[in-house]
């Protein structure tokens, strides 16, 4: 079965700076891949997907995300954080032997110093 | 387009009372997801219906069950309450986008406590 890892369950950095949040998957198949973010009190919003269309995936809020099929990631960047990009992430991934069997990472929640 | 609406947003049930939660998909969407999350297990898949049957189920007691009705309008009941029920359900919508290709739009949730 399919799963993801999230390296680290928190990442602070200063407005600005380099956003990397890591995410490690493991699926026999070729997966799906899916980068969510969380705000306070509300539900997920899909920020980028890899359905193996292209390696670079651009989403959105300036957010990308590369898979790498020799180390299994699927790490998401971006180049200069906001205050607004305060929240939890969440990495998760699918394949399509079974329509809407997603896993989800258990989040890394990003804090943005000012 | 309207999003996942879930409803009520907020429930504070006492223990050993059941409790019937709902959620409306996007218009077209035909499969719904539920999820429970909590901070110390995070997101866990609890079952996955598609055109009123149940697709696929997660590892959850029996208590936890669902049904969809023909709108594709879902709900999700969880009987005899326990207090480690308390958790934030989030149902998530999805429509093929492709052959194989699909995402999911989630709901604002329901916080549910159990006191």
């Amino acid at each position: 079965a399919q799963s993801v890892t999230q390296l680290g369950s928190h990442v602070s950095v200063s407005e600005g700076a380099l956003v990397l949040l890591r995410c490690n998957y493991s699926s026999s198949v070729p997966p799906y891949l899916f980068w969510y973010v969380q705000y306070p009190n509300q539900g997920l919003q899909l920020l980028l997907k890899y359905t193996s269309a292209a390696t670079l995936v651009k989403g959105i809020n300036g957010f990308e995300a590369e898979f790498k099929k020799s180390e299994t990631s699927f790490h998401l960047t971006k180049p200069s954080a906001h205050m607004s990009d305060a929240a939890e992430y969440f990495c998760a991934v699918s394949d399509y032997t079974s329509d809407n069997d997603m896993r989800f990472g258990a989040g890394t929640r990003l804090t943005v110093k000012p | 387009k309207a999003g996942v609406t879930q409803t009520p947003r907020y429930l504070i049930k006492t223990r050993g009372q059941q409790v019937t939660l709902s959620c409306s998909p996007i218009s077209g969407h035909r499969s719904v997801s539920w999820y429970q999350q909590t901070p110390g297990q995070g997101l866990q898949f609890l079952f996955e219906y598609f055109s009123e049957t149940q697709r696929n189920k997660g590892n959850f007691p029996g208590r936890f069950s669902g049904r969809q009705f023909s709108n594709s309008r879902s709900e999700m009941n969880v009987s005899t309450l326990e207090l480690g029920d308390s958790a934030l359900y989030l149902c998530a919508s999805s429509a093929r986008t492709g052959t194989y290709s699909y995402e999911q739009y989630f709901g604002p949730g329901t916080r549910l406590t159990v006191t």
